[in-house]
């Protein structure tokens, strides 16, 4: 069974200071997605990463798979309130289901 | 803003009741996902629709079904409803079969369901 691990699970910062958030698994995933939810919202696609090593920036967030595709990071520099919401992982699976596997989530709230 | 569509938003159900949930797909895309997603968890998959056949169903037992149209939208049946079935419902669409294939997905805004 493939799992994604993320951590922290919950994680309150002030204006400015920066992140990282981690999604681990012991599994090799084809890709790996990052996703921020709000409140009663579905989750909104930031990223995919698809190989190896890569990095992908997005303003102020910069996303990377591992080497070996088992984990991922995500950094946020400079946090704004605005970034405030729950960020998920999701590993496409290699077992041949054709579905993604979700990390439990990381909560962040960014005070102003 | 994703171009993918649920309805109801919300619904309160009683235990044993049937109910159905309901997804417009992205245009273009042919493929419907379904998510569970409890309350301080991540989604999990329930299955998968690909050109109106299902592709790969999640740990969930039979009570759960689905149909995917012509028009590739698609519907979540869930009958004799239990209390932890209660949870947000998640439709995501793509343009092919996800997971290993790296297609992206992109999701709606859910369906909250209670069951009391």
């Amino acid at each position: 069974t493939q799992l994604l691990e993320q951590s922290p699970q919950f994680l309150s910062i002030q204006e400015g200071e920066n992140l990282t958030v981690y999604c681990n698994s012991s599994s090799v995933f084809s890709s790996l997605q990052w996703y921020r939810q709000e409140p009663g919202e579905g989750p909104v696609l930031l990223v995919t990463v698809v190989t190896g090593g890569e990095v992908k920036k997005l303003k102020r967030l910069t996303f990377q798979f591992g080497d070996a595709r088992k984990d991922s990071s995500l950094h946020i520099t400079a946090a704004q309130p605005g970034d405030t919401g729950l960020y998920l992982c999701a590993g496409g699976s290699t077992s041949g289901t054709y579905k993604y596997i979700f990390g439990t989530g990381t909560r962040l709230k960014v005070l102003a | 803003e994703t171009g993918v569509t649920q309805s109801p938003t919300h619904l309160i159900k009683t235990r044993g009741q049937q109910v159905t949930l309901r997804c417009s797909s992205q245009s273009g895309h042919n493929t419907v996902s379904w998510y569970q997603q409890a309350l301080g968890q991540g989604p999990q998959f329930i299955f998968q629709y690909y050109r109106e056949e299902e592709n790969g169903r999640g740990n969930f037992p039979p009570r759960y079904s689905g149909l995917q149209f012509p028009n590739y939208s698609s519907e979540l049946n869930v009958n004799a409803l239990e209390l932890d079935d209660s949870a947000l419902y998640l439709c995501a669409s793509s343009l092919s079969l996800t997971g290993a294939t790296n297609t992206e997905a992109f999701f709606g805004q859910g369906t909250r369901l209670t069951v009391v």
